[in-house]
């Protein structure tokens, strides 16, 4: 079946640098990915849905000068978290579905845990 | 804006046996989606099974049903035969047809017992 694959898994970071997060579709033509940030014990949270070769449509309260998002390509979008501090620690997640699919059909990518010291 | 509702922090059950796990939602949308997700504790989203509004049966895969009832705003998941490796976070989500994201629900953590 497909598979969204996400890199790095673990990232431990200094408070002030900037860190990226891959997400790439393996077998279909991703149109549109979504990035979800999960806090420890909560539930998944949209931060911002990117569409291929255009820009990201970010949730109310998502700075998007922080989490830059580029979808420069139909498998892959990068998510980078810029000056991170410790409140940005947290467990990041992607989605991915292609232009033909069906609803059913959105593949999670393995989450990336970001820590920042 | 659509809200989803899981109502269980936390279920047990024993081993075999079947156990539902709540879900509730409340939108204005004719068209949108229901799914589960199983989360381990490795934080992978395992995709467990999918209901359309339109769909007039209630959706089966495998050892997971999904008892829709639409006029109720309910979308409970029955897991039947309950294994140990069942056990973990599973979150409820609504899909909106027109902007095509996932809203989830707050999870509820099943430990099944031996």
């Amino acid at each position: 079946g497909a598979v969204v694959s996400q890199h790095p898994s673990r990232v431990i970071c200094k408070s002030g640098t900037s860190v990226k997060i891959e997400c790439r579709s393996l077998d279909f033509q991703a149109t549109t990915m979504f990035w979800y940030r999960q806090f420890p014990k909560q539930s998944l949270m949209l931060m911002a849905t990117s569409n291929e070769g255009s820009k990201a449509t970010y949730e109310q309260g998502v700075e998007k000068d922080k989490f830059l998002i580029n979808h420069a390509s139909l498998t892959l979008s990068t998510l980078t978290v810029t000056s991170a501090h410790p409140e940005d620690s947290s467990f990041y997640i992607c989605s991915a579905r292609g232009g033909r699919a069906g609803p059913g059909e959105l593949f999670f990518g393995e989450g990336s845990r970001l820590t920042v010291l | 804006a659509q809200k989803i509702t899981q109502t269980q922090p936390g279920m047990f059950v024993q081993e075999k046996e079947a156990v539902t796990l709540d879900c509730t939602y409340d939108t204005s949308d004719q068209s949108y989606g229901l799914f589960w997700y199983k989360q381990p504790s490795s934080g992978e989203m395992i995709f467990l099974i999918y209901q359309g509004s339109y769909d007039e049966q209630n959706a089966t895969e495998g050892r997971y049903s999904l008892n829709f009832q639409k006029a109720r705003k309910s979308a409970n998941l029955v897991i039947s035969a309950s294994q140990l490796g069942d056990s973990a976070m599973y979150f409820c989500a609504f899909f909106h047809t027109g902007r095509r994201a996932l809203t989830f629900g707050s999870g509820t953590r099943l430990q099944v017992q031996p």
